[in-house]
């Protein structure tokens, strides 16, 4: 089966600053990749998603890059601010999910 | 729309319980999925259905059991609980196979 990996595992930035979280996937096949925003006590929520066939997606503040060659894709936040402050995931999906280990970022404000 | 319902929020089992955990969706989404989420390990997907009639083992069945009656219900069965079933259980549903929305989670202590 697939096998995805997210680094960094924690993530602390100062608020205003860029924040990235990537993640590497093994299965060529993989076609569709989300992330997602968990913040504590509650559901995961879909913040953004990218097709094998797009290179990078921008939603506002935050954007998605995938480079299906090396098989790994990134989320980046811009222009931090505290409520970014949760965990994310990311997944590669062919037929089903596969989720990363997750993201816990921090916003110092 | 109340989208993806889950009951119970919380829930504590002793070991050898049994007990159905509930999903309903009133979004007419033919995927349907359980994940469980325990710290630090992401999500890993129990069982899932790709319409009525239909259910399919994921990564870690072991312990679970499903059914798929209707389009609307996905209830996930824990026969005889076991502590390394203590987890917090999500399920999700999706039109297409992508953008799952998830439930609420019900948190399982198994003692």
């Amino acid at each position: 089966g697939e096998n995805v990996e997210q680094h960094p595992s924690t993530l602390s930035v100062q608020e205003g600053d860029s924040a990235v979280i990537k993640c590497t996937y093994s299965d060529s096949a993989s076609n569709y990749f989300p992330w997602y925003k968990q913040e504590l006590g509650k559901r995961p929520q879909l913040i953004i998603d990218i097709r094998s066939n797009v290179g990078e997606k921008k939603d506002q503040r935050i954007a998605v890059t995938l480079n299906k060659t090396a098989k790994h894709f990134s989320l980046h936040i811009t222009e931090t601010q505290p409520e970014d402050s949760a965990v994310y995931f990311c997944a590669a999906s062919r037929n089903q999910f596969y989720f990363g280990t997750g993201t816990s970022l921090t916003v110092i404000p | 729309n109340a989208g993806v319902t889950q009951t119970p929020k919380f829930r504590i089992l002793k070991i050898g319980q049994s007990m159905t955990l509930q999903c309903t969706q009133d979004m007419n989404h033919n995927y349907m999925y359980w994940y469980r989420q325990d710290p630090g390990m992401g999500l890993k997907l129990i069982y899932y259905s790709v319409g009525a009639g239909i259910t399919d083992k994921g990564e870690v069945p072991n312990g679970y059991n499903v059914s798929r009656s209707t389009t609307e219900d996905f209830p996930l069965r824990l026969e005889l609980a076991a502590p390394s079933q203590t987890s917090v259980y999500f399920c999700a549903s999706s039109n297409t196979g992508d953008g799952y929305t998830f439930g609420s989670g019900t948190r399982l202590t198994v003692v």
